[in-house]
């Protein structure tokens, strides 16, 4: 069974600009999450999709989003880039069963610069 | 909001030595999840638990749901050298709605030495 898979790996971009991140999760996985990882703050909710509607939002500003498509995958985007968004943002995907709440899968991670 | 209060910050432990960890927050929880994650990757599950006072064992590992719902302690007996590694504790409310939203502790970073 194929983990779940996170593109790009790393990527560098400069202060204003705008990011795209992707996820694809488990196969038969329909709840994809997203983390930011920082050393200062550690591991921070961001959102979780489900049946490609957000439901649940954690404490950032407007300028992270996300989507999901029909297949699952998805995407997040930040814009107006800031150095305090240097990061590394996880995807994990998750079973929706109740019995498994919690059990999530995670990517390796796309580390992201912001110079 | 929620926050996880996890100790120590950091071990330094010989080959062979027990370790313990232990998580405490303000709420409550439903659910109890102990993680690990190696250098480049992403975090993976170690122990799930889901009942108060549970006491659940995965080979070396044992994690234990606190009675209050408050807490929650992770032991590694016989420490080897692969056991090297940040270890987070995270809560869950454990309802159906938000399956993927955990609150992380700061994490453990464990050394070994061997």
């Amino acid at each position: 069974k194929a983990g779940v898979t996170q593109t790009p790996r790393y990527l560098i971009k400069t202060r204003g600009q705008q990011v795209t991140l992707s996820c694809s999760p488990i196969s038969g996985h329909r709840s994809v999450s997203w983390y930011q990882q920082t050393p200062g703050q550690g591991l921070q909710f961001l959102f979780e999709y489900f049946s490609e509607t957000q439901r649940n939002k954690g404490n950032f500003p407007g300028r992270f989003s996300g989507r999901q498509f029909s297949n699952s995958r998805s995407e997040m985007n930040v814009s107006t880039l800031e150095l305090g968004d240097s990061a590394l943002y996880l995807c994990a995907s998750s079973s929706t069963f109740i019995a498994n709440t919690g059990e999530l899968f995670f990517g390796e991670g796309s580390r992201l610069t912001v110079l | 909001g929620q926050q996880l209060n996890q100790s120590p910050q950091s071990m330094f432990i010989q080959e062979g030595e027990d370790v313990s960890m232990n998580c405490t927050s303000s709420s409550i929880f439903n659910t109890w999840l102990w993680y690990k994650q190696d250098p480049g990757e992403g975090p993976v599950l170690l122990i799930a638990l889901y009942k108060a006072g549970e006491l659940t064992s995965n080979g070396r590992l044992t994690a234990q749901f606190g009675i209050t719902r408050k807490d929650s302690f992770l032991n590694i007996s016989a420490s080897i050298p692969s056991d090297v590694g940040i270890y987070f504790c995270a809560g869950s409310s454990g309802r159906s709605s938000n399956t993927g939203k955990l609150i992380f502790g700061q994490g453990t970073t464990l050394q070994v030495k061997p």
